[in-house]
């Protein structure tokens, strides 16, 4: 079967770390997908990664470890403008083919 | 980020009518996907479409769904007859090298 765990909710501090983590059951793992989704509106492309290790984009980081099923969101420097859900996505391959299973998101409030 | 244009934005329509969602990516591109998300709930794959054919689709996609590409560029979800529980919000979605971009979605209201 297929399944994406992640923590309901987390709250953070304008301007300091908050670290989101999700772990996957999948089979047929195609690599994993961070996407940003305020409220009412599309989810918004924030990382991808296939291989283990770190990608770095700006504010955001994403790690990824195939081994343990899992990764994890690092936002630095919060912003209220963060606040949003933060949706874990794997890529999975089926008969050649791609989808996005998603977890079901981790709604982030940053306070100031 | 490529563009990837969805119409109508919202759409209100009562049950049993038959609904058309569309969608239209700027560039050319292969691998078409549909997702819904019902308010409060995780994003679900409803069904992928690639060289104009569908190649896979989910247990939601039933025979009540259909997809086309009608002339090449549009790209429409066709639902038969709408039931309550379809209401939700409809994205499109393009993947681009490793990348996966969605439409602004469609939010589809069934009374």
């Amino acid at each position: 079967g297929q399944n994406i765990d992640q923590p309901t909710e987390m709250t953070a501090t304008e301007g300091a770390i908050v670290q989101i983590n999700c772990t996957y059951q999948t089979s047929g793992f195609n690599g994993l997908f961070w996407y940003q989704q305020h409220a009412g509106e599309a989810p918004t492309f924030l990382s991808y990664n296939v291989l283990d290790g770190l990608e770095e984009k700006g504010r955001f980081s994403s790690f990824l470890s195939r081994s343990k099923g899992y990764s994890y969101l690092l936002l630095k420097e919060l912003q209220m403008k963060d606040s949003a859900s933060y949706l874990c996505a794997v890529r999975a391959l089926s008969g050649g083919y791609n989808k996005l299973i998603f977890g079901a998101g981790t709604r982030l409030a940053v306070h100031p | 980020e490529p563009e990837v244009t969805q119409t109508p934005s919202h759409q209100v329509t009562q049950m049993g009518q038959e609904v058309i969602l569309r969608c239209v990516p700027i560039s050319n591109h292969l691998y078409f996907y549909w997702y819904r998300q019902i308010l409060g709930q995780k994003v679900e794959f409803l069904v992928s479409f690639y060289n104009n054919e569908i190649s896979e689709k989910s247990e939601i996609f039933d025979d009540q769904f259909s997809v086309e590409r009608p002339d090449g560029s549009n790209f429409t979800l066709k639902i038969r007859s709408t039931k309550l529980e379809d209401s939700a919000m409809y994205f499109c979605a393009m993947q681009q090298g490793r990348e996966a971009f969605f439409g602004q979605g469609t939010r589809l209201t069934v009374v």
